[in-house]
Formats: structure tokens, sequence, C-alpha cells
């Protein structure tokens, strides 16, 4: 099974700051099936990135995705105040074929 | 625009089975996608079920392989999960959602639907 694990657990900033988030694979894991997802209190997850750096429909220029074989970045360039929510990574292809990192809570500090 | 419901009970007795269905609108189950489960226990995240092709092809987590049960009817352009034998430790919120054949991601999701285990 390839593990994802997700760092730091809580990043505290405020809004207008730079938000970096690392996921880390416990084996190799191809760019094409790394993606990332928000999910805000009492909402399903939304799609953010796939494929490591592609932004899904909809989603702002300030988020963007970069990384390669066991590391990968989320980053958010300025935060606004609806981005402060709890965000996945995910990986398709290893085996069980789909697992997800624990998660980082982005808060306002 | 795709969109995604769950239903089925809230409540479901251990050693019972948990049974939700999840309705397709806008787009064909028959497409070329995998149609997926996805479950969050409360305060927890995310773990994947497991998904189906709508020709009836699945792929389980090895984890809940041996109590589950996916199936689809492209008649009513839904998909259904059982998981038998619940205990306490099934409860979360289950979530249906779609993944395109040739990509890894998630695209389309349900809004969710909880599920406690309780006598």
């Amino acid at each position: 099974e390839i593990v994802l694990t997700q760092s730091p657990g809580t990043l505290s900033l405020s809004p207008g700051e730079r938000a970096t988030l690392s996921c880390r694979a416990s084996q190799s894991v191809s760019s094409s099936f790394l993606a990332w997802y928000q999910q805000k209190p009492g909402q399903a997850p939304r799609l953010l990135i796939y494929g490591a750096s592609n932004r899904a429909t909809g989603i702002p220029d300030r988020f963007g995705g970069s990384g390669s074989g066991t590391d990968f970045t989320l980053t958010i360039s300025r935060l606004e105040p609806e981005d402060f929510a709890v965000y996945y990574c995910q990986q398709y292809g290893g085996s069980p074929p789909i697992t997800f990192g624990q998660g980082t809570r982005l808060e306002i500090k | 625009q795709v969109q995604l419901q769950e239903s089925g009970p809230g409540l479901v007795k251990p050693s019972g089975t948990l049974s939700l269905t999840c309705t397709v609108s806008g787009g064909s189950i028959s497409s070329s996608s995998w149609w997926g489960w996805i479950r969050q226990p409360p305060g927890k995240g995310l773990e994947w079920i497991g998904y189906i092709y709508y020709s009836g092809s699945t792929n389980y987590n090895p984890s809940l392989k041996s109590r589950l049960t996916m199936s689809v009817d492209t008649s009513k352009n839904q998909f259904s999960l059982k998981l038998s034998s619940v205990t306490a430790l099934d409860t979360a919120v289950y979530y249906c959602a779609r993944k395109i054949a040739a990509a890894g991601e998630f695209d389309y999701w349900g809004q969710g639907t909880l599920v406690t285990v309780s006598s």
C-alpha cells in the first residue's frame, strides 16, 4: 500500500499569507495520478488539483500544485478567508489503487 | 454538470448490512467512468471503499473486500453499496463519487450521507 503522509498536521496562517502543504508518498507515485482536495465542514471534498499540477475547473489560480516521485506540494499563493479548510492529497495506482493522506488543517492565525 | 446523490438508511444495527444507493444525474452511468464510494468517520480522514464500472467490474479496498458488494443499475442510472457485518467502526459519512476511467482523481462527489451503526 502506498502511504501518503501530509505535513504539517495543522498550519496557522493569516489571510494574505502564502501556504505550503506537503504530501510525501512511501513509494513513487506517477505525477499523472496525484490529486489534492479541499474540504470544508459539513461538505464533500472538492477537487482542486489533478495530475499533480493541473487546476480543476473553476479553481482560482492562487492554488498551485507541484512535485514528482514521492514529494508533492500544494501552494496557495495568497490566502483568502474562504481557503481555511482541510486539504487532502490522494494517489491512484498502488494496491489498493486509491489512498488518501491524513489531511492538513489550514486555520486562521 | 454531473450530480450524485446518496440515499439509504441513516441507522444500521450492529452485525447488520449497510445499504446505500447513489443516483447519477446530468450524465450517463454508462460513460467511461468508475463510480466509487469513499467514507469518512466523524472527525477523521477519507477512506476509499471501492468502485464499479458500468459493466459490473469492481475494485474493492482489500481491508473491506470480504464484507463488500457493489452493483450497478444502468436503467436507473444508479449504483449501490452493501457492507455486511457492520460494527460501530463503520459509522461514517459515506460519499459516492465519479472517477474518469483514464484519470486518477474523483471529480464529482455526492453531498454525503451519515450512517450510524448502533443498537
